[in-house]
């Protein structure tokens, strides 16, 4: 039933590498995906976000890949900074949808950097 | 200069009482956004309003009532409170409609609790 999921709970990286993580959809709809990041007692933020027409997008430390064929988008981080321990939520989008939609949203995954 | 304020952050209140939420974003959007976060931790949409119209409105209780005065409110009304309606919930804004691809802001949270 879950559009979005995030199967890691959580993931520990050491300061200085590489963290990756991860999202599968389900809806063959949605073409566009957005990776947020939050901070305890607060809003999510906005991080990278990708289209279905590309395959990578990058920004500073973060890239973001999508595997289209496999519905599998993954969050690149590198290096890896203590700032950087936060839940991150994948979230999804049909475009073409007429606006009928929001944001799916998945459970998210607790980056912890450990220094 | 907060992009996009709610107000108050924290809600205690006893099932059956009415409350307000209120949304404002300072960004010149046309379109915001009600969110739920369950105690799951799943972020999902309720409303979207795009200058001032009710375009998104999932299966929600209609308890719930958004009241949208101008493009930069989005408020929140509940009715009759019930233990379940306990959560975080986030208003967002963003450029367009929902169908484009255009990131979504979000304020801080409220955090609603029913006793």
């Amino acid at each position: 039933d879950q559009q979005v999921k995030q199967n890691s709970p959580s993931l520990s990286v050491q300061e200085g590498r590489i963290s990756i993580l991860n999202c599968d959809y389900t809806n063959s709809m949605f073409d566009y995906f957005l990776w947020y990041k939050k901070y305890p007692a607060e809003g999510p933020t906005f991080l990278i976000s990708i289209s279905s027409i590309k395959d990578k997008n990058e920004d500073g430390r973060f890239t973001v890949f999508l595997n289209k064929s496999a519905k599998h988008l993954s969050l690149h981080i590198v290096p890896s900074q203590p700032g950087d321990s936060a839940v991150y939520f994948c979230a999804a989008s049909p475009i073409s949808g007429g606006g009928a939609d929001g944001l799916t949203f998945g459970k998210g995954t607790h980056l912890i950097i450990q220094p | 200069d907060t992009a996009v304020s709610q107000t108050p952050k924290y809600l205690v209140t006893q099932m059956g009482n009415d409350k307000s939420i209120k949304c404002e974003q300072n960004l010149g959007h046309d379109t915001m956004y009600w969110y739920k976060q369950d105690s799951k931790k799943f972020l999902k949409i309720m409303f979207s309003y795009n200058n001032k119209e009710l375009i998104i409105n999932e299966t929600v209780p209609n308890r719930f009532s958004p009241k949208s005065p101008d493009k930069a409110h989005l408020n929140l009304h509940i009715n009759s409170l019930e233990l379940g309606d306990s959560a975080v919930y986030f208003c967002a804004s963003s450029q367009g409609l929902p169908s484009s691809y255009n990131e979504q802001f979000f304020g801080p949270g409220t955090r609603l609790t029913v006793l």
